[in-house]
């Protein structure tokens, strides 16, 4: 199946600081990608879908100006945590959807620790 | 929210078959029943798709009612590697579709 890479597999950073994700498609193009959280013992949680090429659209209760989107090509979106808290302690999962099959391949995830 | 409903855990033993029950009673005609599977600690993998033809690949089979309205996966010899958390989604054709997850169920594959 197609392959989708998120880089770091985890980060720890201070309180107040910013963290990049990134998820790449590694062998098709994806003009869409999906941004989700999961905290432990719950389930994936969408937090936005990733447009290449234009904004990023947020589920509810998601602070866009916080989780900034960036899908600069077919293959690259990255998700920018800023200002960092302990709360957005977290894995970032994302994924992207094949053209040809429409099932969605996802990344090995990202487990952000903000201490 | 999830349009489907699962039970929160299962097991069976290894080399069995696991079958897994899904309920999605408000399905619409042109939303397929989709399963993934998320092994601890890693991003979800997709297991199979159907709409309402039983369909079989590799991985597993799916079955659907004749209404649709519940499925089951069955996964035909489990093996510990199976133990991981499935997810039964119901969404519309089409790579731009979100996928919105419910809880899942939890299988324990036990030697």
């Amino acid at each position: 199946g197609a392959v989708v890479s998120q880089h770091p597999s985890w980060v720890i950073c201070k309180s107040g600081t910013s963290v990049k994700i990134e998820c790449r498609s590694l062998d098709f193009q994806a003009t869409t990608m999906f941004w989700y959280r999961q905290f432990p013992k719950q389930s994936l949680m969408l937090m936005a879908t990733s447009n290449e090429g234009s904004k990023a659209t947020y589920e509810q209760g998601v602070e866009k100006d916080k989780f900034l989107i960036n899908h600069a090509s077919l293959t690259l979106s990255t998700l920018t945590v800023t200002s960092a808290h302990p709360e957005d302690s977290s894995f970032y999962i994302c994924s992207a959807p094949d053209r040809v099959n429409t099932e969605a391949f996802f990344g090995q995830g990202t487990r952000l620790t903000v201490v | 929210d999830a349009k489907t409903t699962q039970p929160p855990s299962m097991d069976c033993a290894e080399g069995r078959a696991a079958n897994l029950p899904c309920n999605h009673s408000t399905i619409s005609g042109n939303e397929y029943v989709y399963w993934y599977r998320q092994i601890h600690s890693q991003g979800p993998q997709y297991i199979i798709h159907g709409l309402k033809n039983n369909e079989t690949n590799e991985m597993a089979s799916l079955i659907i009612t004749e209404d649709r309205k519940s499925s089951t996966l069955i996964l035909p010899h489990a093996t510990l590697r199976d133990t991981a958390v499935y997810y039964c989604i119901v969404k519309l054709y089409g790579a731009n579709s979100k996928l919105t997850f419910g809880k899942g169920i939890t299988l324990s594959v036990r030697p």
